[in-house]
């Protein structure tokens, strides 16, 4: 069973251009967040979708960011213009709402976003 | 307001060596779940276990054991005979489901376990 697919694993890019960050969840997983790490901040929620529609956005920085899930087995992260501040590793994680295993968040490889 | 706190930032043992690694939590809520998570130094976060509010039962699992104690607000995490592919990041979470929602992981900050042989 593949987990959590995360692309690209590493992105570098310079200061105003657009990033897009790719997740394909865990299959029959109905929740997906979005997480990013910094060494500032540890680890902090961006924003989790259920059943592709977006519940909480509380954590998205600003407007410059924003995601979409348009069905359920594809969201992206768009940075949008990208700023050196935003260099982080950027997790998607997926978890089945329902099953015996529901709140056990899967995570993916991660994308590490350099922006210079 | 949900908190966790590992107040350990880096351990250093020597192999085969046991070794506690705290997390304390703080949570207004009744029903809650705790997790450890390992990222060892290829990035990736690897789930290890879950555990609910309602379920003090230590668990353990092959050189991994985990003490739940509701009385400190408590959740640490043992490794018994300590071996160098354990050498990791170590993240102690917090998740408060509420209503249908699975609610979002409250992570530590994370305790660096290093391992030398």
């Amino acid at each position: 069973d593949a987990g959590v697919i995360q692309s690209p694993r590493h992105e570098v890019t310079e200061m105003g251009q657009e990033v897009t960050l790719r997740c394909k969840p865990i299959s029959g997983h109905d929740y997906l967040f979005w997480y990013r790490q910094t060494m500032m901040r540890g680890l902090e929620l961006l924003i989790y979708f259920n059943n592709n529609v977006p519940i909480d956005d509380s954590g998205m920085p600003e407007d410059r960011f924003s995601a979409k899930m348009p069905n359920a087995s594809f969201s992206t992260l768009k940075i949008q213009p990208s700023e050196p501040r935003d260099s982080a590793v950027y997790f998607c994680a997926s978890t089945d709402g329902q099953g015996r295993y529901r709140y056990e968040q899967y995570f993916g490889p991660g994308t590490r976003l350099t922006v210079t | 307001a949900q908190k966790v706190t590992q107040a350990q930032t880096e351990i250093s043992v020597v192999e085969k060596e046991d070794v506690t690694l705290d997390c304390v939590y703080e949570t207004r809520d009744t029903t809650y779940y705790l997790f450890w998570y390992k990222q060892p130094p290829s990035g990736e976060l690897v789930f290890l276990i879950r555990r609910n509010s309602f379920d003090e039962q230590n668990e353990i699992s092959g050189r991994y054991s985990w003490n739940f104690q509701k009385s400190t607000s408590s959740f640490n995490f043992t490794i018994t005979a300590s071996q160098v592919v354990d050498s990791a990041v170590y993240f102690c979470a917090l998740s408060e489901p509420y209503g249908g929602s699975q609610g979002n992981l409250i992570f530590g900050k994370g305790t660096k376990l290093s391992v030398k042989p």
